[in-house]
């Protein structure tokens, strides 16, 4: 089974804080996704990457930068934290062919700025 | 979610057959996956369709209209442990999935 780990399930960080959300698969995908999902908006999508060294913005990249060193870790970094980011951030993976299989999702880490 | 509609609710009884529908904006669109998602879990696969026509995987099947730019999720056989959201996503051209609001499924005895 594919797996996906993201390092902290619950955070609590103060508003400016540089924060790091830690995420690693161990199945050898290409592709990586951090999302956020928030009551009522489903899930958006904040950066992807195909790739090592490679990423792309989703919808909402505000704010937000990624890290992808090596090919089974994907990182999201909050340069200054701010309370609007409180929300849950999942994590997810997939192989490259589009809809094998779908992505594969971490358990999530919920953050809150206060 | 963006370019996705579907119902934000839908009640059913246990053994009844429920439908959710969901919509979609066509620019980019290369397919239909559809997740559930539990609450305080993570979102798990169920199904995609990049091709008009039924997919069925056990109790649930799901279908595209690539015409109608519509698909559903259709779950037969209700369990209580159906009660979840299940979100519709459409698969992009560059391999982005993007999520629908979700609809969340109640199922009462």
């Amino acid at each position: 089974d594919v797996k996906v780990t993201q390092s902290s399930r619950y955070l609590v960080k103060r508003t400016g804080e540089k924060v790091f959300l830690e995420c690693v698969q161990d199945m050898d995908h290409e592709n990586m996704f951090w999302y956020r999902q928030d009551p009522g908006l489903g899930l958006r999508l904040i950066y992807f990457s195909y790739d090592v060294k490679m990423k792309e913005k989703g919808d909402i990249p505000e704010g937000y930068s990624v890290s992808r060193e090596k090919k089974e870790r994907f990182s999201l970094i909050l340069e200054s934290a701010s309370t609007n980011q409180t929300s849950m951030y999942l994590c997810a993976s997939s192989p490259p062919v589009r809809g094998q299989g779908g992505y594969t999702f971490g358990s999530g880490t919920r953050l809150t700025v206060v | 979610g963006q370019s996705l509609e579907q119902p934000s609710e839908v009640t059913a009884v246990e053994g009844a057959i429920v439908q959710i529908n969901c919509t979609y904006q066509t620019s980019g669109f290369y397919g239909l996956s559809w997740y559930q998602q539990h609450d305080g879990g993570a979102p798990t696969f169920l199904s995609y369709n990049a091709l008009d026509g039924l997919e069925e995987t056990g109790r649930f099947s799901s279908f595209l209209s690539r015409s109608d730019s519509y698909g559903y999720l259709l779950l037969q056989e209700l369990q209580m442990k159906d009660s979840a959201s299940y979100f519709c996503c459409r698969m992009d051209s560059s391999y982005k999935l993007i999520f629908g609001s979700g609809t969340r499924l109640l199922v009462r005895p």
